[in-house]
């Protein structure tokens, strides 16, 4: 497609329940990116792929998070879980490999 | 230091021109990016410039880019009530395509009649 596409657009979960995000990123993109914003205007890098490749997934929380882009599948986020500070907007994004990243509409995540 | 700085707010009239500054850190940076960012919606690209240039335009969009002092800002000409929303900066540290985003602080551009 020629916008990433994200899913759910809200998503509520109770606290230690897990919630999974979904995202498809625009054709021909190579790299996807996961970002989370947590407070209004501050946005945390979580990770990136390169096609199905882990490219770089130094911001993810290592006990909690997971990550996954297969081929022919939306890409997704797994929190196990949840905690209460993991409320927050989860935003896809996808590049080639020059130029911009164009982000998707986002997942907001409300954890109780 | 890792922090992109902003200023937080700027509030122009209908009709004049805005400009958005922006200190990044990084020298090894390739690219710099503007977002914008209306409410309750994701970010849209507006433009990008690549780190050898020190100037990109694109219609009411001017970027200009001091390297020597880290230094980005947009300047939005004839702003209009519908460019009120939150600007934010970014910028690629190094070559790799799957490099993370740094993101500024934001700046809240609020337009007035």
């Amino acid at each position: 497609g020629e916008e990433v596409a994200q899913t759910p657009k809200h998503l509520v979960r109770g606290e230690g329940q897990k919630a999974k995000l979904y995202c498809a990123p625009i054709k021909g993109h190579s790299y996807v990116f996961w970002y989370q914003q947590v407070l209004k205007n501050e946005f945390k890098f979580l990770i990136s792929f390169q096609n199905e490749n882990v490219f770089d997934e130094t911001g993810m929380p290592k006990e909690r998070f997971s990550a996954k882009c297969l081929p022919n599948s939306p890409c997704s986020l797994e929190i196990q879980a949840t905690k209460l500070e993991d409320s927050a907007v989860y935003f896809c994004a996808s590049s080639r490999n020059d130029g911009g990243e164009f982000f998707g509409p986002g997942t907001r995540l409300t954890v109780l | 230091g890792e922090d992109v700085e902003q200023s937080l707010f700027l509030s122009v009239r209908e009709g004049d021109s805005s400009v958005i500054n922006c200190t990044y850190t990084d020298s090894s940076s390739t690219y710099l990016y503007w977002y914008k960012q209306e409410p309750g919606a994701g970010l849209q690209l507006l433009t990008y410039i690549f780190s050898n240039m020190d100037m990109k335009q694109d219609q009411r969009l001017t970027v200009l880019l001091n390297k020597k002092d880290k230094h980005l800002s947009l300047r939005i000409a004839d702003t209009q009530t519908g460019d009120s929303a939150i600007y934010f900066c970014a910028e690629k540290r190094g070559t790799g395509g799957g490099n993370k985003l740094t993101f500024g602080t934001g700046t809240q551009l609020k337009v007035e009649l």
